[in-house]
């Protein structure tokens, strides 16, 4: 079955320093990949996305490209801030099948100013 | 509603006794998901709906726990007879159905954190 796997948190940070959270992922086919946010006290909520090979999601400074050579989807920021705390989630939805998607654990980010 | 509507916010009940949280999707949302967070146990799946087909209910952990959903909109969750090991905070999500890229994002609710005493 489909599964992902991210890195454990928490992850803790100053701030201004790079980030990078690792995702990596098991599924037949190309599933679409994910990344989503959950700020303290909210509700999960999309971060950005990528739907085939080599594409790169992005979106308030986070980036993440879709790598099928070595299944991965690693999240990446060049400079952090105290908002970025929160949990981030990596998730896989698959091509066909199943259309409901797998969630990794999630990794903690704190960022210290 | 603009966004997934959870309730209750927080539900704190003794073991045994039975419970329901609620979920209003977006409206036009076909697909709907529960999911439960348990502390550093990450997202796990507990069932799925789509449309008027017959609900994806392999996530369910046991007998005690199901859900309905009226009308293609509001879902209830139930879980009888509960136990310490529920405690967690129960997330519900919808998305625009399953084919087209609406259909791979889903908006989640705030969740209903349940304690069991």
């Amino acid at each position: 079955g489909n599964s992902v796997t991210q890195m454990e948190g928490p992850v803790t940070l100053s701030e201004e320093a790079f980030l990078t959270i690792n995702c990596t992922y098991t599924a037949t086919g190309y599933p679409s990949l994910f990344w989503y946010v959950q700020y303290p006290g909210e509700g999960l909520q999309l971060l950005l996305k990528a739907t085939k090979a080599d594409d790169k999601g992005s979106n308030k400074g986070f980036e993440a490209t879709y790598r099928k050579e070595t299944t991965s989807f690693h999240l990446e920021k060049g400079s952090v801030q105290v908002s970025d705390s929160a949990v981030y989630f990596c998730a896989l939805r698959g091509a066909g099948g199943s259309y409901i998607p797998t969630f990794g654990r999630g990794t903690s980010l704190i960022v210290h100013p | 509603g603009a966004g997934v509507s959870q309730s209750p916010s927080n539900k704190v009940t003794e073991k045994g006794k039975d419970v329901e949280l609620r979920c209003d999707p977006i409206s036009g949302h076909t697909a709907l998901y529960w999911y439960r967070q348990s502390l550093g146990q990450g997202l796990e799946f507990l069932i799925y709906f789509q449309g008027n087909s017959a609900p994806d209910k392999s996530g369910l952990p046991s007998d005690r726990f199901s859900a309905e959903r009226t009308g293609g909109s509001v879902s209830t969750l139930t879980i009888q007879r509960t136990q310490q090991e529920d405690s967690a905070v129960y997330l519900c999500a919808s998305s625009l159905g399953v084919g087209g890229s609406g259909a791979n994002v889903l908006t989640f609710g705030a969740g209903s954190r349940l304690t069991v005493l």
